[in-house]
């Protein structure tokens, strides 16, 4: 079954800092890849998304870039805030169909003022 | 509407006792979902519902029992359930399982088994 890794398990940057992620997956069918982001006490939700066909995508400060040849892709958070600190979770569906995602164990980030 | 709603937020239960969660969406969603997570752990799957009938279930111990009525509700019917099974419920949607896309999710309900 799909395999799903982040790394780092914590980060900590000052507010204004740049913030990345990685995320490394095992099945190579997979094709979409999503960001989730989860705040404590709070639900996941869908940040940004790119999909296999891209090699990057971007959305104001969030951007994603993907390397399937090296099954990983990360997330990048410029001129974080502190609105930005809570848990980062990628995930990798092991195909094309399905909603039947594997999450990475996550990312905890603080963004210190 | 853009939301999941699941009720109740909050929920503690007795080994013995039988309870229900409820999730709701009104996005016209053909996919839904039930997830468990613990404290610091990312989502599990538990069930898949596709076009209301059951898709996945990632081998869920049957004290677990889902349900959809309907194509706008997902019900987890609990029955003798164990005091590791405390966690954050959580209920998804998207547009249908035919391609990957965004999952909404609800704002879970917190279970405490005693």
């Amino acid at each position: 079954g799909e395999n799903v890794e982040q790394h780092p398990s914590t980060l900590s940057v000052q507010e204004g800092d740049s913030a990345v992620i990685k995320c490394t997956y095992s099945d190579s069918a997979s094709n979409y890849f999503p960001w989730y982001k989860q705040e404590l006490g709070k639900r996941p939700q869908l940040i940004i998304d790119i999909r296999s066909n891209v090699g990057e995508k971007k959305d104001q400060r969030i951007a994603v870039t993907l390397n399937k040849t090296a099954k990983h892709f990360s997330l990048h958070i410029t001129e974080t805030q502190p609105e930005d600190s809570a848990v980062y979770f990628c995930a990798a569906p092991p195909d094309n169909y399905g909603q039947n995602f594997v999450f990475g164990p996550g990312t905890r980030l603080s963004v210190l003022p | 509407d853009t939301e999941v709603t699941q009720t109740p937020k909050h929920l503690v239960m007795g080994m013995t006792n039988k309870k229900s969660l409820k999730c709701e969406q009104h996005m016209g969603h053909r996919a839904m979902y039930w997830y468990k997570q613990k404290a610091k752990k990312p989502p599990e799957l538990m069930f898949v519902y596709s076009y209301e009938k059951l898709s996945i279930n990632e081998s869920v111990p049957s004290r677990f029992s889902p349900e959809c009525p309907n194509s706008s509700l997902l019900n987890l019917h609990l029955h003798a359930l164990q005091p590791e099974d405390s966690a954050l419920y959580l209920c998804a949607s998207s547009p249908s399982d035919l391609l990957n896309t965004e999952a909404f999710f609800g704002q879970g309900t917190r279970l405490t088994v005693v």
